[in-house]
């Protein structure tokens, strides 16, 4: 079936530091691709999507692109602050249209001034 | 900026009893959705609800759960007589059904089970 993987964490960095969070996907078809943030006491926000091969989703300096050819979905950030401190959760879904989605464990991102 | 709203935030129940989660999704949206995460596991799909039924729920979703939408604003989950295996935390969500559209979370209510 349908599955999500994301690096293990947590991840620690500095401010201004490089962020990568890896995530890959098994799936058949061409599912959409989301990265969700979990504030701490907060809900599950959406923070990017990409719903076909090749595209870039980006949001808040945070980007990630749609690669199929390595079912990969990888989230970078060029510069972290304290305040991307959070849980990541990367996820798909069979199509752009529904809610249902399957997630990774998720990762969580801690940011040191 | 919408949002759903869920309640309680947190619930300690003892084994066998019911529970009853709310959610209030957002106004006009559709489709709504109960997630769950337990403690240091993925986040699981449990049950999607449009036009007044189930149109899909995961093995997880068994007969000890029901979903209902009682009055036109609030979206529950039931679980009928909790198990120790019932605690975790429980996400309700919605959207409207158009291309490209954002799913949105509620908060999560954590549930206890003792």
């Amino acid at each position: 079936g349908d599955s999500v993987t994301q690096m293990e964490g947590p991840v620690t960095l500095s401010e201004e530091a490089f962020l990568t969070i890896n995530c890959t996907y098994t799936a058949t078809g061409y599912p959409s691709l989301f990265w969700y943030v979990q504030y701490p006491g907060e809900g599950l926000q959406l923070l990017l999507k990409a719903t076909k091969a090749d595209d870039k989703g980006s949001n808040k300096g945070f980007e990630a692109t749609y690669r199929k050819e390595t079912t990969s979905f990888h989230l970078e950030k060029g510069s972290v602050q304290v305040s991307d401190s959070a849980v990541y959760f990367c996820a798909l879904s069979r199509s752009s249209n529904t809610g249902k989605l399957i997630f990774g464990q998720g990762t969580t991102l801690q940011v040191k001034p | 900026e919408p949002e759903v709203t869920q309640t309680p935030s947190h619930q300690v129940t003892q084994m066998g009893q019911e529970v009853i989660l709310r959610c209030v999704p957002i106004s006009n949206h559709l489709y709504f959705y109960w997630y769950r995460q337990i403690l240091g596991q993925k986040v699981e799909f449990l049950v999607s609800f449009y036009n007044n039924e189930i149109s899909e729920k995961s093995e997880i979703f068994d007969d000890q759960f029901s979903v209902e939408r009682p009055d036109g604003s609030n979206f529950t989950l039931k679980i009928r007589s909790t198990k120790l295996e019932d605690s975790a935390m429980y996400f309700c969500a919605s959207h409207i059904s158009s291309s490209g559209n954002t799913i949105y979370f509620g908060e999560g209510s954590w549930l206890t089970v003792v």
